[in-house]
């Protein structure tokens, strides 16, 4: 049972155009949420955070808008470069120690 | 600074043998996990470790053994390789637990045939 959830896995985008990546979750005591980025053949990284107590989050090209009401919050990258083609996961905290994982987003940025 | 390693970068296993999944770090982080990926899917916490000799299972353990000797390893044991073992390992690190940004190794690919 997914407590987060991307739909629409592969989004194609021409360079310096916005993309924009989705994610819901089911699960109202989620309190924070992180976007990691993932090349192939290499591990996630950290891209970006937001806490609920906020409804954005800005860092540089990429923003993090939360709608708690919506359990619904979105990553864009402005302007998308091709070196932003990659998978990006969305996830949140909870329990012990346990982040709960999106299938991921696979953006293609094309110059 | 190396961050995370983890060896051996691919795997393939029979049936029913054993093998140890390698992970360190350089970054003097307390906390260390494993996940496994399966494809088209996220990332799922097998193990993990707040501290040197303290370790707790995650959502799907089953199958799998830790320990954590040193702060700067964290082995992942497989002692009867099943095909549902197939898929992906990554380990992490960060230093104060699961809010703080997680450093990822670079994966390890298991095949069981």
């Amino acid at each position: 049972d997914q407590q987060v959830k991307q739909n629409s896995p592969s989004l194609s985008v021409q360079e310096g155009r916005i993309s924009i990546l989705n994610c819901d979750y089911t699960n109202s005591m989620f309190d924070y949420f992180l976007w990691y980025k993932k090349y192939p053949a290499e591990g996630p990284t950290f891209l970006i955070s937001i806490s609920s107590i906020k409804d954005k989050n800005e860092d540089g090209r990429f923003t993090v808008f939360l709608n708690k009401s919506a359990k619904h919050l979105s990553l864009h990258i402005v302007p998308s470069q091709p070196g932003d083609s990659a998978v990006y996961f969305c996830a949140a905290p909870y329990g012990n120690n346990r982040l709960a994982f999106g299938k991921g987003n696979q953006v293609v940025v094309i110059p | 600074n190396a961050g995370v390693t983890q060896t051996p970068k691919f795997r393939i296993l029979k049936i029913g043998q054993s093998m140890t999944l390698q992970c360190t770090q350089d970054m003097n982080h307390n906390y260390m996990y494993w996940y496994r990926q399966d494809p088209g899917m996220g990332l799922k916490l097998i193990y993990y470790s707040v501290g040197a000799g303290i370790t707790d299972k995650g959502e799907v353990p089953n199958g799998y053994n830790v320990s954590r000797s040193t702060t700067e390893d964290f082995p992942l044991r497989l002692e009867l390789a099943a095909p549902s073992q197939t898929s992906v390992y990554f380990c992490a690190s960060s230093s104060f637990g699961i809010q703080e940004t997680q450093y990822f190794g670079p994966g390890t690919r298991l095949l069981v045939l």
